[in-house]
């Protein structure tokens, strides 16, 4: 089955610079990469997705870029804000329902 | 607004209870799933359903069960044979199709007493 490895666990990094979180997954044949947030007591929140034909997307300051050939896919979040501070998951699908999670990575946004 | 349901928030058990976790969505989608979440082990898929009255085993469905007799809901049951419930349980839903998002609730923190 899949397998979705996801790095760093934590990241700190001062308010106004960027983090980057990349995970890497085994299936060739996954083809749908979604990001969740997740903020502390609450379930995850779909923040961007990206699918096998595009190399990579951008919803104002968060970005996400999908390498199929190293099997490796990174969110971007540039000029970050206290309130991005929470636990991001990324994850990847080969189609229909089985999704398979990463194991997050708790980011904490300094001011 | 439309979303996704999960009652209590908060549950506690017995030993050799079942508890039974309930998720309720108003977002017409056809699929629903649960999972249950450990301190850095991210998601774990336990039963999905892509429609009424029919249901797939997860990754780790041993010690529960659900059922799926409407489309809008999709309880839990955690069983006595559940040996290590204590955990963050999720639950999602989605459009029936290729490489559709889940949305999900926020959550059923179940603990042992």
């Amino acid at each position: 089955g899949e397998n979705v490895e996801q790095h760093p666990s934590t990241l700190s990094v001062q308010e106004g610079d960027s983090a980057v979180i990349k995970c890497t997954y085994s299936d060739s044949a996954s083809n749908y990469f979604p990001w969740y947030k997740q903020e502390l007591g609450k379930g995850p929140q779909l923040i961007i997705d990206i699918r096998s034909n595009v190399g990579e997307k951008k919803d104002q300051r968060i970005a996400v870029t999908l390498n199929k050939t190293a099997k490796h896919f990174s969110l971007h979040i540039t000029e970050t804000q206290p309130e991005d501070s929470a636990v991001y998951f990324c994850a990847a699908s080969g189609g229909y329902q089985k999704v398979t999670f990463g194991t997050g990575t708790k980011l904490q946004v300094i001011p | 607004d439309g979303g996704i349901t999960q009652s209590p928030k908060y549950l506690f058990r017995k030993e050799g209870q079942n508890v039974t976790l309930s998720c309720e969505q108003n977002l017409n989608h056809d699929a629903m799933y649960w999972y249950r979440q450990d301190p850095g082990q991210g998601l774990r898929l336990i039963y999905y359903s892509q429609i009424v009255n029919d249901f797939q085993k997860g990754d780790i469905a041993e010690g529960y069960s659900v059922s799926r007799e409407k489309k809008e809901s999709f309880p839990l049951t955690v069983t006595s044979a559940q040996k290590n419930p204590t955990a963050f349980y999720l639950c999602a839903s989605s459009m029936v199709g290729s490489n559709q998002p889940q949305h999900f609730g926020d959550g059923t923190r179940l603990s042992i007493l």
